[in-house]
């Protein structure tokens, strides 16, 4: 089983519609990141977290929220979706107690906004 | 403003060594980590460097100069399945993991 899975892999969505993305670990890291990817601008932070009591705003994060249910669980949410956030979305994880600075990568969302 | 820059793209033939630069402009920096991602795929982790110089890590070797802000990824003995896109990542400042991406550089291994 995959270390970092995201649902749905694949959402088509109407504008203004609210969307929720899902992300799970089961590595055991204490940081989750979500990120967005578009052709040519490669990867732009939205949120990070620490910990389940520690969220951060990234790059890009208007229009977007996010809920840290649980260590494992990280979810992205668009209040009311919009064309320009069609895109690539990925989730990410890291370990601060490894010193570590490698980020694991979930396979995706690919959400297009009609 | 924070900004990285990398080629678009790059060609090269199979066995052959290929290098991608990477110049950077941030606000603190801690290292530049290295990542490869096939077809829109999950990016995975290459390299990371912290301090200057040559890190090697089989056919992939990653270069750092803090002084010059610029690093590159140096690829040996390539193979058809080195295609792919390549980043390039600045750990900002603060006691953080936070990543800046590059914009990717698209590397085409040909026969």
């Amino acid at each position: 089983d995959a270390d970092v899975t995201q649902t749905p892999r694949n959402r088509i969505t109407k504008t203004g519609k609210r969307i929720m993305l899902e992300c799970s670990q089961t590595k055991g890291h204490d940081r989750m990141y979500w990120y967005r990817q578009d052709p040519g601008l490669g990867l732009r932070l939205i949120y990070y977290s620490f910990d389940v009591k520690d969220i951060n705003k990234g790059e890009i994060s208007d229009g977007y929220s996010v809920s840290r249910q649980a260590q494992a669980k990280f979810s992205l949410s668009l209040e009311s979706a919009i064309p320009n956030q069609t895109a690539l979305y990925f989730c990410a994880t890291s370990d601060s107690r490894t010193g570590s600075y490698e980020q694991y990568f979930g396979p995706g969302t690919r959400l297009t906004v009609t | 403003g924070q900004s990285l820059e990398q080629p678009s793209e790059v060609t090269a033939v199979e066995g052959a060594i290929v290098q991608i630069n990477c110049t950077y402009q941030t606000s603190g920096f801690y290292g530049l980590s290295w990542y490869q991602q096939h077809d829109g795929g999950a990016p995975t982790f290459l390299s990371y460097n912290a301090l200057d110089g040559l890190e090697e890590t089989g056919r992939f070797s990653s270069f750092l100069s803090r002084s010059d802000s610029y690093g590159y990824l140096l690829l040996q003995e390539l193979q058809m399945k080195d295609s792919a896109s390549y980043f390039c990542a600045v750990r900002g400042g603060g006691a953080t993991n936070k990543l800046i991406f590059g914009t990717g550089t698209l590397l085409a291994v040909q026969p």
